[in-house]
């Protein structure tokens, strides 16, 4: 069925460390992978998206990696800040609905 | 551009009651999801419309419906309500028909007593 699997659940990283997301997902045929961060009291917004047909995107210290053929997809933050700290989800497009991993908590020590 | 809005932000519900949550997407987008949110779970798909069709639905009882009217707006109502109904309600807005970027409202914050 559609699913999408995301690790860990909890991640705490030291202040200007990086930051690696994993999630899997188990249609073949999903072709838009987002990534969206929520802060407490927030609504979700998009970070990063990526589609099908590339297999790395990059924006300042984000940045996302596809591996198409094993349904792998990943978040990576480097020089981590304290404003890093939230909810990070991922999600995978499923026909056209958009099917979300079940968040990880990101926690930036000083 | 105003942003996605949802009403009511907060409300709470005794079990047994039902409850319709509104949701008005940004302007020209014609395609609205529903989202349960929950501690744990994340965030659970509930329906997808577009154009005043329901194109998708999620895994949840049939007490979960909705609709969407000609200018987009979009309502879901939960019937009979249970203790586990309790949970932020978040909808998001997009353009076109396909699967794109997804613009949140703040959400409704149903508590079910």
């Amino acid at each position: 069925g559609e699913n999408v699997e995301q690790h860990p659940s909890t991640l705490s990283v030291q202040e200007g460390d990086s930051a690696v997301i994993k999630c899997t997902y188990s249609d073949s045929a999903s072709n838009y992978f987002p990534w969206y961060k929520q802060e407490l009291g927030k609504r979700p917004q998009l970070i990063i998206d990526i589609r099908s047909n590339v297999g790395e995107k990059k924006d300042q210290r984000i940045a996302v990696t596809l591996n198409k053929t094993a349904k792998h997809f990943s978040l990576h933050i480097t020089e981590t800040q304290p404003e890093d700290s939230a909810v990070y989800f991922c999600a995978a497009s499923y026909d056209d609905k958009i099917i979300f991993g079940k968040g990880t908590r990101l926690h930036i020590l000083p | 551009k105003a942003g996605v809005t949802q009403t009511p932000r907060y409300l709470i519900k005794t079990r047994g009651q039902q409850v319709t949550l509104s949701c008005s997407p940004i302007s020209g987008h014609r395609s609205v999801s529903w989202y349960q949110q929950t501690p744990g779970q994340g965030l659970q798909f509930l329906f997808e419309y577009f154009s005043e069709t329901q194109r998708n639905k999620g895994n949840f009882p049939g007490r979960f419906s909705g609709r969407q009217f000609s200018n987009s707006r979009s309502e879901m109502n939960v019937s009979t309500l249970e203790l586990g109904d309790s949970a932020l309600y978040l909808c998001a807005s997009y353009e076109g028909a396909g699967a794109n970027v997804l613009t949140f409202g703040a959400g409704s914050r149903l508590t079910v007593l």
